[in-house]
């Protein structure tokens, strides 16, 4: 079967980095995204990657991995407004995306 | 009209009734998806269509039906709603013409079956 694993919470203070890992499972592998959705509200794109290594945008970057079917969310300096979940997607063979379950994310002062 | 809009934004349902939730995107995207999401179990996929006149079934189809008649509109519809269905619902689009294309999503539809 297809299986996306990542934490289900984290806890981080403002101003400092946090990563969120991602592993996953899938049939066959044609990118893998990352979406930030705060509650009650709809996902967001954040990222996307294709090939190993860093993708850097602004505060945030992601990371691959496809030798170990590993990625990560890094983000930087973060703001309170950064409090959401992330959800780690990846685009199988047939061009579905799986879902992990998401990340919740909560931001301390 | 921006993205996509779904219709209603909440919905308290009565156990056996028929519902249709709507969903109109104006990007002129040729794919479309029906999500539900539930707490811990993430976006699971229903139905899709990847252009108009097709669809799909995803992941969890059974009590579901939708309809593509032309590229704006992908109404999904419950025949007999049962509480089981109690969820958030999301629209999604996609331009599968880009290699690196990402779904955009409507702002979803909680949906309560009692």
């Amino acid at each position: 079967g297809q299986n996306i694993d990542q934490p289900t919470e984290m806890t981080a203070t403002e101003g400092a980095i946090v990563q969120i890992n991602c592993t996953y499972q899938t049939s066959g592998f044609n990118g893998l995204f990352w979406y930030q959705q705060h509650a009650g509200e709809a996902p967001t794109f954040l990222s996307y990657n294709v090939l190993d290594g860093l993708e850097e945008k602004g505060r945030f970057s992601s990371f691959l991995s496809r030798s170990k079917g590993y990625s990560y969310l890094l983000l930087k300096e973060l703001q309170m407004k950064d409090s959401a979940s992330y959800l780690c997607a990846v685009r199988d063979r047939d061009y579905q995306l799986i879902w992990g379950a998401g990340t919740k994310l909560i931001i301390k002062p | 009209i921006a993205g996509i809009t779904q219709a209603p934004t909440s919905q308290i349902l009565a156990a056996g009734r028929r519902m249709t939730l709507r969903c109109t995107q104006d990007m002129r995207h040729n794919a479309m998806y029906w999500y539900r999401q539930d707490l811990g179990l993430g976006l699971r996929l229903i139905h899709y269509s990847n252009t108009a006149g097709t669809t799909g079934k995803g992941e969890v189809p059974d009590g579901y039906s939708v309809s593509r008649a032309n590229t704006d509109d992908f109404p999904l519809t419950l025949a007999s709603a049962v509480p089981s269905q109690t969820s958030v619902y999301f629209c999604a689009s996609s331009e599968r013409g880009d290699f690196n294309y990402g779904y955009t999503f409507g702002s979803g539809t909680r949906l309560t079956v009692v």
